[in-house]
């Protein structure tokens, strides 16, 4: 059975830091793999998605890397500002499921 | 303006009550999907469609049901016999196929809260 972590559980930065979240999963049979973003009490809107083929995905300020030999993805945010504060879901597709991490909550304080 | 939309924002159920909740989508979507977020974890598939009229049972379906009548919506009911349906609900849709080949589009969710 699949299994994703995300560590830290929750992260608080100055604005302006590089900041890095890291996603591992058990299972390196993927199809691919998310990164969402949930603000509070909302929807999750898709960031970032990178097919197993693929080793980097990059979207304006974030940038999301693969590696599935060992299990592992990173989400890179540059230059952190006040609206990047939310909770960051890793999900990753195996075995017909989208199976998803706990979260990371980012707060980047001004 | 194209969207997934969920209502209620907040439900309130009593004790062995049945509730129902409603996603509609206008992307089109063939499939749908319905998750269980509870605090501090991550989403929980509870039941998806990828079609009109079928759908397929995800991890934690026991005291839930679904109906895909039409395409653009996947009502959810919470049973009596969910004993612990306090939680917040998310309802997806993507383009079709298997779960998380395609990129699934979110609602904004249902609180549901036990009286």
């Amino acid at each position: 059975k699949q299994e994703v972590t995300q560590i830290p559980a929750a992260l608080s930065v100055p604005e302006g830091e590089n900041l890095v979240l890291n996603c591992s999963f058990t299972d390196s049979a993927i199809y691919n793999l998310q990164w969402f973003r949930q603000d509070p009490g909302k929807g999750l809107t898709s960031l970032l998605l990178i097919q197993s083929s693929q080793r980097e995905q990059t979207s304006g300020r974030l940038n999301a890397s693969l590696d599935k030999s060992s299990g592992r993805s990173t989400l890179y945010i540059a230059a952190s500002q006040p609206g990047d504060s939310a909770t960051y879901l890793c999900a990753v597709t195996s075995g017909s499921r989208l199976t998803f991490g706990e979260g990371t909550q980012l707060t980047v304080n001004p | 303006d194209g969207g997934i939309t969920q209502s209620p924002k907040y439900l309130f159920r009593k004790e062995g009550q049945n509730v129902t909740l409603s996603c509609e989508q206008n992307l089109n979507h063939d499939a749908m999907y319905w998750y269980r977020q509870d605090p501090g974890q991550g989403l929980r598939l509870i039941y998806y469609s990828q079609i009109v009229n079928d759908f397929q049972k995800g991890d934690i379906a026991e005291g839930y049901s679904v109906s895909r009548e039409k395409k653009e919506s996947f009502p959810l009911t919470v049973t009596s016999a969910q004993k612990n349906p306090t939680a917040f609900y998310l309802c997806a849709s993507s383009i079709g196929g298997t779960p998380g080949v395609e990129t699934q589009y979110f609602g904004p969710g249902t609180r549901l809260l036990v009286l």
